[in-house]
């Protein structure tokens, strides 16, 4: 079955303490991005990566960090999070840029 | 980032009525999308536009790329309990081809 899978769904965490959100696609896409969504505000894009080792800021790229070293996984680093870092995270991933991004189920990260 | 105005931000309608969203940027888009999120699941693709004055169908919902290419509508025809959840525009504008900017969501209540 054609998915993009995010782990874990959900975390609590403390201020400081690196985590890792890991994103997988078995679709062969190229083009993969992370967005949070917070209340009123929709979803705002972080990073975004066109295809391996390419990889760009969003609009929120502030407090994270991405790699894109194989093609179908797409983690999200916060190196030092921060209570203003949780959120619903969604992982995405299209063909292209061009084509309409299929969407995990989300990972929901209180940091506190 | 870019904004888009998406509106209503809720609506509450009895099953079998007719429903209409809207959404509007400040600057020319080229690719309109319409996404529908359900709790606790990422937002899935409803219907894709490309096209300035596209008129798109899928089922009973029905999505139109304004001539202007600033807006874009979304129709629900003859509503069913399943249609509850949150409604995003998401579009792609001509300058920053690399992101999609989403909407604030429509939350969209049917009673049965």
């Amino acid at each position: 079955e054609a998915q993009v899978t995010q782990n874990p769904r959900y975390l609590i965490t403390v201020t400081g303490k690196k985590l890792t959100v890991t994103c997988s696609q078995n679709m062969n896409h190229e083009y993969m991005s992370w967005y949070r969504q917070d209340p009123g505000l929709g979803l705002r894009q972080i990073y975004y990566s066109m295809n391996v080792e390419v990889t760009d800021k969003g609009d929120v790229p502030e407090g994270y960090k991405v790699s894109r070293k194989e093609k179908r996984n797409f983690p999200l680093i916060l190196e030092s999070p921060s209570p203003n870092q949780t959120s619903l995270y969604f992982c995405a991933s299209s063909l292209d840029f061009n084509q309409p991004q299929h969407f995990g189920d989300g990972t929901r990260l209180s940091i506190l | 980032g870019q904004q888009l105005n998406q509106s209503p931000q809720s609506m509450f309608i009895q099953e079998g009525e007719d429903v209409s969203m809207n959404c509007t940027s400040s600057s020319i888009f080229n690719t309109w999308l319409w996404y529908k999120q359900d709790p606790g699941e990422g937002p899935v693709l409803l219907i894709a536009l490309y096209k300035a004055g596209e008129l798109t169908s899928n089922g009973r919902l029905t999505a139109q790329f304004g001539i202007t290419r600033k807006d874009s509508f979304l129709n629900i025809s003859a509503s069913i309990p399943s249609d509850v959840g949150i409604y995003f525009c998401a579009g792609r504008n001509q300058t920053g081809a690399n992101n999609l900017f989403f909407g604030t969501g429509t939350r969209l209540t049917v009673i049965p």
